[in-house]
């Protein structure tokens, strides 16, 4: 969507590897959060941002880190990648008028 | 803690019906309250939000939900469903000005035959 972008959009790994997944905005917003999905279980917290290097953890944080070093940018980790990591990640922004706007998302798949 | 049910995973209407998706919060505090759709391999696209105001809502696509907080309820509606309607649905809750993370229901898929 207009002024958040992922990177990668696809990416495979292999069990064990380290992952970070890039949410890029371009619109300065405060508020930035990571999603995963899931058939059954719609989208998942993962983490949140509300600021640079302020950040906290959602409903399914274990396996994750983030970090926020700039405004523009909010960095998801898996620091050693598992098969259940397997999933489609959704990064979103939050505007000033309370619409949440998401990323295309980036799908990965641990084998 | 907020949470969403969406009552029925899959819901089937023919060309032209009315389409009914159901979706319930529970909130502490006064909730802002979103309904997203999602097409086959695409991102999430808002179809209309609820914060303050006027309880019935309109958004894209001839899509309406109303909020009533006696029953902590705010279904999505259309009077006429249409064969590019078939996506999956999403209701989010939030809470409100005081916070900032949107907490999806598990969505539902919308079918639509002619």
């Amino acid at each position: 969507d207009a002024g958040i972008t992922q990177s990668p959009r696809h990416k495979v790994t292999e069990t064990g590897t380290p992952v970070t997944l890039r949410c890029h905005q371009t619109e300065n917003h405060r508020y930035m959060y990571w999603y995963r999905q899931d058939p059954g279980h719609g989208l998942r917290l993962i983490h949140y941002s509300y600021g640079v290097k302020d950040t906290d953890k959602g409903e399914v944080s274990d396996g994750y880190s983030v970090s926020r070093s700039k405004t523009e940018d909010f960095l998801l980790t898996l620091e050693s990648a598992t098969s259940s990591q397997t999933s489609v990640y959704f990064c979103a922004i939050r505007r000033d008028n309370y619409g949440y706007t998401f990323g295309s998302g980036t799908r990965l798949t641990v084998v | 803690a907020q949470s969403v049910t969406q009552l029925g995973s899959h819901v089937s209407v023919s060309e032209g019906a009315l389409v009914l998706l159901r979706c319930n919060y529970s909130s502490s505090v006064p909730p802002y309250l979103f309904w997203y759709v999602q097409y086959p391999n695409q991102g999430l696209q808002l179809l209309l939000k609820y914060t303050t105001g006027a309880t019935l809502v309109k958004g894209i696509n001839g899509f309406e939900a109303e909020f009533k907080k006696s029953e902590t309820s705010f279904h999505l509606t259309k009077p006429s469903a249409h064969m590019s309607d078939a996506a999956e649905y999403f209701c989010a809750v939030s809470e409100g000005q005081a916070g900032t993370a949107l907490i999806f229901g598990k969505g539902t898929t919308l079918s639509v035959s002619s």
